[in-house]
């Protein structure tokens, strides 16, 4: 069963665009959230994260926001770069889950000069 | 210099041989993990040690052998080599602690013949 889903498999923007990263849990014990960005023939790499506690995390061009009522993050990247062009994985984590992460599927979003 | 090693790159051999992969980080981190990335795309975990004492293990067949000879490496060996161990392996490392982020090595593409 899948407690992290990325029902996008890809998402197409323009350069300069908003990009706009949507995942959704099930599982109501988590309650801290990562996104890695992963480029062909490498390992993912930690983008951003938001604990529960919160309902907004900015980092430069990437914010994450938080739905815990909708089960429901998402990523904004603006402005797009063609460098953004990476599969985005969005994780998980339960209290009392130790350290297991929990991934999606990802959603490969291509950024368009 | 490389944070999060793992050799080799890729891996083709024939169903029933024993294989090992080898991962090592200088990152200095306490804790280090297996994920397996399979067809469908999902990373999911399969051990993480923590100063090289077995703190997750996964549902996971008995034909694979974690071995953590110091905190900065941790090796993964299958023996009895199926069809469905073909895969894509991550090696990552983190401080330690739930949210700590991963690090991930680049990957093992495992293609069993």
């Amino acid at each position: 069963d899948q407690q992290v889903k990325q029902n996008s498999p890809s998402l197409s923007v323009q350069e300069g665009r908003i990009s706009i990263l949507n995942c959704d849990y099930t599982n109501s014990m988590f309650d801290y959230f990562l996104w890695y960005k992963k480029y062909p023939a490498e390992g993912p790499t930690f983008l951003i994260s938001i604990s529960s506690i919160k309902d907004k995390n900015e980092d430069g061009r990437f914010t994450v926001f938080l739905n815990k009522s909708a089960k429901h993050l998402s990523l904004h990247i603006v402005p797009s770069q063609p460098g953004d062009s990476a599969v985005y994985f969005c994780a998980a984590s339960a209290l009392g889950g130790s350290e297991k992460l929990v991934f999606g599927k990802g959603t490969k979003l291509t950024v368009n000069p | 210099d490389t944070a999060v090693s793992q050799t080799p790159k890729y891996l083709v051999t024939q169903m029933g041989n024993d294989k090992s992969i080898k991962c090592e980080q200088n990152l200095g981190h306490d804790t280090m993990y297996w994920y397996k990335q399979d067809s469908k795309k999902f990373l999911k975990i399969m051990f993480s040690y923590n100063n090289k004492e077995l703190i997750i293990n996964e549902t996971v067949p008995n034909r694979f052998s974690p071995k953590s000879p110091d905190k900065a490496h941790l090796n993964l060996h299958i023996n009895s080599l199926e069809l469905g161990d073909s895969a894509v392996y991550f090696c990552a490392s983190s401080q330690g602690g739930r949210n700590s982020p991963l690090h991930f090595g680049n990957g093992t593409r495992l293609t069993v013949t």
